[in-house]
């Protein structure tokens, strides 16, 4: 099993540019979650999934977009960059009582 | 809402020695709560967790205790180790789709 794998790595964009984060997962979770942490700080909830086809907001979901077409996929979409959204992405997931969740390595992105 | 507060933001102890974080939640209807260690650079990942139903577990040299008059939950480290230097971080969960975190502890071992 992969686990939680989140692509890409790595990105920096230009203020204003859109963008679109992939989280994906192989343990079949029906929870999916996404985090930004900034350096030095904790972390927030952007915005979650229960199940194929539902989204819900976090705590801080202003700026950014998702979907979960597929059970195993979810996605972060950022459709106008701003340099506040410079931070660490982790995207994670867990099965359907409250159990721990599994994070992706993080994506980590740059607007400048 | 939810709220958890974490205590300290900094720990620093010397090797061997113990190590207390200590995290209050408020919802009195939170059962389930884990502990995460985040090395630098890393992503956060789960050392261990309590239910609402036990007051205490242990797992070799992490133990966590829970107090649900107090609404409080501690994790300990025993024998601390260099490895053990890392961002911990508490959080609570009821029976629904969200953990709500604890701002973190910087663990910082003294060789």
């Amino acid at each position: 099993n992969a686990g939680v794998t989140q692509t890409p790595k790595f990105r920096v964009l230009k203020t204003g540019q859109s963008m679109t984060l992939l989280c994906a997962q192989d343990m079949n979770h029906e929870y999916m979650y996404w985090y930004r942490q900034d350096p030095g700080m904790g972390l927030r909830l952007i915005h979650y999934s229960v199940g194929e086809g539902t989204t819900a907001k976090g705590e801080v979901p202003d700026g950014y977009n998702v979907s979960r077409l597929k059970k195993q996929n979810f996605l972060l979409g950022l459709e106008s960059a701003a340099p506040s959204q410079t931070s660490v992405y982790f995207c994670a997931s867990r099965p359907g009582r409250p159990d721990e969740q599994y994070f992706g390595p993080g994506t980590r992105l740059t607007v400048t | 809402g939810e709220n958890v507060e974490q205590h300290p933001s900094t720990l620093s102890v010397q090797e061997g020695d113990s190590a207390v974080i200590k995290c209050t939640y408020s919802d009195s209807a939170s059962n389930y709560f884990p502990w995460y260690k985040q090395e630098l650079g890393k992503r956060p990942q789960l050392i261990i967790d309590i239910r609402s139903n036990v007051g205490e577990k242990k797992d070799q040299r992490i133990a966590v205790t829970l107090n649900k008059t107090a609404k409080h939950f501690s994790l300990h480290i025993t024998e601390t180790q260099p490895e053990d230097s890392a961002v911990y971080f508490c959080a609570a969960s009821k029976s629904n789709y969200q953990l709500i975190w604890g701002a973190g502890t910087k663990l910082i071992i003294k060789p």
